[in-house]
Parts: C-alpha cells; sequence; structure tokens
C-alpha cells in the first residue's frame, strides 16, 4: 500500500513552458485534493475532485487545470508556466469525512 | 472568508509542554484539524476536533471551543524529533464536498 504518490519530485521549467504534474493513489478514496505551500506558508487548495469525473476549482486556481478521468488519479496540468507559480505541490486524498493523506510533494521552480 | 491565525514559532526544552493555539475566523466549520509538517516533508494528520472539548492522542491533544472561536494543540513530553511546522485547518462545507482551509503554520522549535 503506497498510500499517495507524485511524480517528479523536482522540476525546473522555463516561463512559458507547460507540464503535467502526477498524482496516483491506492486507497481507493474518492476525495482528491491539490494544493500548493508557498515558503513559510500554509497550504492553499487549488483544485479538488469527490469522484472520477467530478472536479471543482479550490481558493487559487488560475493558471492550472485538472482531470480525473480514474479513481486513482489526479493530474494537475500548467499550462503557461510564470514565476508565481514557483511552489512546492501537494496531492491529497481522503474518504468523505477522514483525514487527509498527503503525497511527498513537487517542488516546481519557473525561472 | 476564512481566516486562521497561529503564532509564527515556537521554541522550548525537551521534556517541556508547549501549546499552539488557532484562532479563526469563518462563517461555519464542521471541525478542527491539526497537521505536522516537517522541514522538506509532507503534512501528516495529528488530530481532529469535531466537537468542542479536548481530544488526546498520546503525547498530543487538541482542544476546540466554537463560541471562543478559538482551539489548541498541546505537545506534552517534548521530543527533539516534535521540532517541525504545526498547521492548524477548519474543514469548511463546499457544494459538493468539503474542503480544509489551513493556518499559515507554527514553527515549533525543541531544544536540548
Amino acid at each position: 500500500n503506497a498510500g499517495v504518490t507524485q511524480t517528479p519530485k523536482f522540476r525546473i521549467l522555463k516561463i512559458g513552458q507547460s507540464m503535467t504534474l502526477q498524482c496516483t493513489q491506492d486507497m481507493n478514496h474518492n476525495y482528491m485534493y491539490w494544493y500548493r505551500q508557498d515558503p513559510g506558508m500554509g497550504l492553499k487548495l487549488i483544485y479538488y475532485s469527490v469522484g472520477a469525473g467530478i472536479t471543482d476549482k479550490g481558493e487559487v486556481p488560475n493558471g492550472y487545470n485538472v482531470s480525473r478521468s480514474t479513481t486513482e488519479d489526479f493530474p494537475l496540468r500548467l499550462e503557461l508556466a510564470a514565476p508565481s507559480q514557483t511552489s512546492v505541490y501537494f496531492c491529497a486524498s481522503s474518504n468523505q469525512e477522514g483525514e487527509q493523506y498527503f503525497g511527498p510533494g513537487t517542488r516546481l521552480t519557473v525561472t | 472568508g476564512q481566516s486562521l491565525e497561529q503564532p509564527s514559532e515556537v521554541t522550548a526544552v525537551e521534556g517541556a509542554i508547549v501549546q499552539i493555539n488557532c484562532t479563526y475566523q469563518t462563517s461555519g466549520f464542521y471541525g478542527l484539524s491539526w497537521y505536522q509538517q516537517h522541514d522538506g516533508g509532507a503534512p501528516t494528520f495529528l488530530s481532529y476536533n469535531g466537537l468542542d472539548g479536548l481530544e488526546e492522542t498520546g503525547r498530543f491533544s487538541s482542544f476546540l471551543s466554537r463560541s471562543d472561536s478559538y482551539g489548541y494543540l498541546l505537545l506534552q513530553e517534548l521530543q527533539m524529533k516534535d521540532s517541525a511546522s504545526y498547521f492548524c485547518a477548519v474543514r469548511v462545507p463546499s457544494y459538493n464536498t468539503d474542503k480544509l482551509i489551513f493556518g499559515t503554520g507554527t514553527r515549533l522549535q525543541v531544544f536540548p
């Protein structure tokens, strides 16, 4: 049981490039989330999903897109990377009312 | 809207007791959670208060008072490994699920 896995661990992008951050969970959780964490700050919710085919915006969705074609996978897409998107990105999953389980994070730098 | 306030940093020595406070302004929420995050690591769940009062889990306890818009995390018998950042988070309803709104975190440094 691997829990929540994320790839890549690190990535450097040039301004205007695009990339997809991968997230997979093997706990059969319906609920999945993407957060970003800037240095010395708390986590901000980007997007979330309550099940396959259903996604919704969080607090800071601009510049990102998501999809949820299966229960296990919840990729986050950056289309036109900007320096303001330099951050650590965490994916999490949960059952309906339970604690959230976080992946190890992806450190993204946009230069 | 919702906002949560925590002290930015707390220091203590091994074996001591420390309390990390969380005050919030939110228009309705289900409960208050606490997460621990070591440097470079992912947040991990510590405790959840759905009701007012004290919840105890080993050396950690968490308290919630909705009437005072206040909660705290109490860490006893501090160990060096407790040095980490601690985040409170309120669970708030959204139109099709619940969401967590996180505070900015408290960095705890434990000294020998």
